[in-house]
């Protein structure tokens, strides 16, 4: 079946740097890619829509200045945190859109700003 | 995004029971979805349903997407210790493909 890679897995950075966090499809290509984030105990939330090719949207109160993202290609979405902050520590996780039929997701990312 | 009301927030339960679940919502969706994550991990596809009123098995696991189209439920039959996990309810509007609102999660301790 369809592969969603995710790397890293894990990353620590100091707070006020600049964290890059990579989804890739691995046997498909992905029109569009879909970006998450979850606090501990907590749910996925959507943050935004990634389409090849052209800017992503962003979903309400998501600062999109902070959270760069980029799909350069149809097997490649990026998402950099910008000056990240403790508050920013969470799991991120992409999910990739294969023929607007099937979803595949990451195995996500903890981001952890100390 | 607005969460979907999922419930019971967690359920401790023997080996062998059954385990049942459910979502509402205020609005209406095309397609219910129903994932499980493992701690760290990302989340699993369990089951897709596309229809109202449809009811769907995989394995031991049963899930119907409601005749309203708010609501849907999850059953696990015969509970065993890997069953252990977070189950998510995941809603899709027709308008708004791939985009997904997820339930807050149910907590699911199987006790040998």
């Amino acid at each position: 079946g369809a592969v969603v890679s995710q790397h890293p897995s894990r990353v620590i950075c100091k707070s006020g740097t600049s964290v890059k966090i990579e989804c890739r499809s691995l046997d498909f290509q992905a029109t569009t890619m879909f970006w998450y984030r979850q606090f501990p105990k907590q749910s996925l939330m959507l943050m935004a829509t990634s389409n090849e090719g052209s800017k992503a949207t962003y979903e309400q109160g998501v600062e999109k200045d902070k959270f760069l993202i980029n799909h350069a290609s149809l097997t490649l979405s990026t998402l950099t945190v910008t000056s990240a902050h403790p508050e920013d520590s969470s799991f991120y996780i992409c999910s990739a859109s294969y023929q607007f039929e099937k979803l595949f997701f990451g195995s996500g990312t903890q981001l952890s700003v100390l | 995004g607005q969460q979907l009301n999922q419930s019971p927030q967690s359920m401790f339960i023997q080996e062998g029971e059954d385990v049942s679940m459910n979502c509402t919502s205020s609005s209406i969706f095309n397609t219910w979805l129903w994932y499980k994550q493992d701690p760290g991990e990302g989340p699993v596809l369990l089951i897709a349903l596309y229809k109202a009123g449809e009811l769907t098995s995989n394995g031991r696991l049963t899930a119907q997407f409601g005749i309203t189209r708010k609501d849907s439920f999850l059953n696990i039959s015969a509970s065993i210790p890997s069953d252990v996990g977070i189950y998510f309810c995941a809603g899709q509007r027709s308008d708004s493909w791939g985009k997904l609102q997820f339930g807050a999660g149910t907590q699911v301790v199987v006790t040998p």
